[in-house]
């Protein structure tokens, strides 16, 4: 089992829609979870933080789901600009090492 | 302005040839961190270190090199001993404060 797995997409959606990302984890000790974006041959940015009570950024919100060991990523009112590939990204603990998914595409289309 | 920058944006290289990629950060941060992406894969680590003159090894060191003299300065050579070394190289930097990693805008390495 990969240590970090994303549905490598890519998502077509509307304008407007709501989507969807989970990301599954393996080590269940793992403490910090993050969701970045990466645009076509740029580097990843941190859009956020994944927080145990979960946690809102505008039209995005990360969710933690330790007992099923998954994080998710919703897209409220999907923007053309959103279309990105979105990189899930798991520290585990005790360890300066942080561990990436390969990313799920989202094409939000006009 | 705070931030990492890596230089040249672009690069090519002859095989057989060492290569040098550049990453300054201003961000005060102790550690950094070298990765490579390849088209359709995820980042994998190369090297890291949490401190000057301390590094260590990641998932893919073999054919690179790097030092830490500097805090702020993280350099990464490309040997020729490395066998597939056309790729995206990400430097990155960790606000241990907030647990969370900043990455440079990459270097495209093509070897010709």
């Amino acid at each position: 089992r990969k240590e970090v797995e994303q549905d490598p997409g890519p998502f077509n959606v509307p304008e407007g829609a709501t989507v969807a990302f989970n990301c599954t984890y393996s080590n269940s000790a793992s403490q910090s979870f993050f969701w970045y974006r990466q645009d076509c041959r740029k580097e990843p940015k941190l859009l956020m933080s994944v927080y145990s009570s979960g946690n809102e950024d505008g039209r995005f919100t990360a969710q933690l789901n330790r007992a099923s060991q998954y994080i998710s990523l919703l897209i409220r009112d999907s923007k053309l600009s959103d279309s990105a590939t979105y990189l899930c990204v798991v520290k585990p603990p005790g360890t300066y090492k942080y561990i990436f998914g390969t990313g799920t595409r989202l094409k939000v289309l006009a | 302005d705070g931030g990492i920058t890596q230089s040249p944006k672009y690069l090519f290289r002859k095989e057989g040839q060492n290569v040098t990629l550049s990453c300054e950060q201003n961000l005060n941060h102790d550690a950094m961190y070298w990765y490579r992406q390849d088209p359709g894969q995820g980042l994998r680590l190369i090297y890291y270190s949490q401190i000057v003159n301390d590094f260590q090894k990641g998932d893919i060191a073999e054919g690179y090199s790097v030092s830490r003299e500097k805090k702020e300065s993280f350099p990464l050579t490309v040997t020729s001993a490395q066998k597939n070394p056309t790729a995206f190289y990400l430097c990155a930097s960790m606000d241990r404060e907030i647990d969370t990693q900043y990455f440079g805008p990459g270097t495209r390495l093509t070897v010709l």
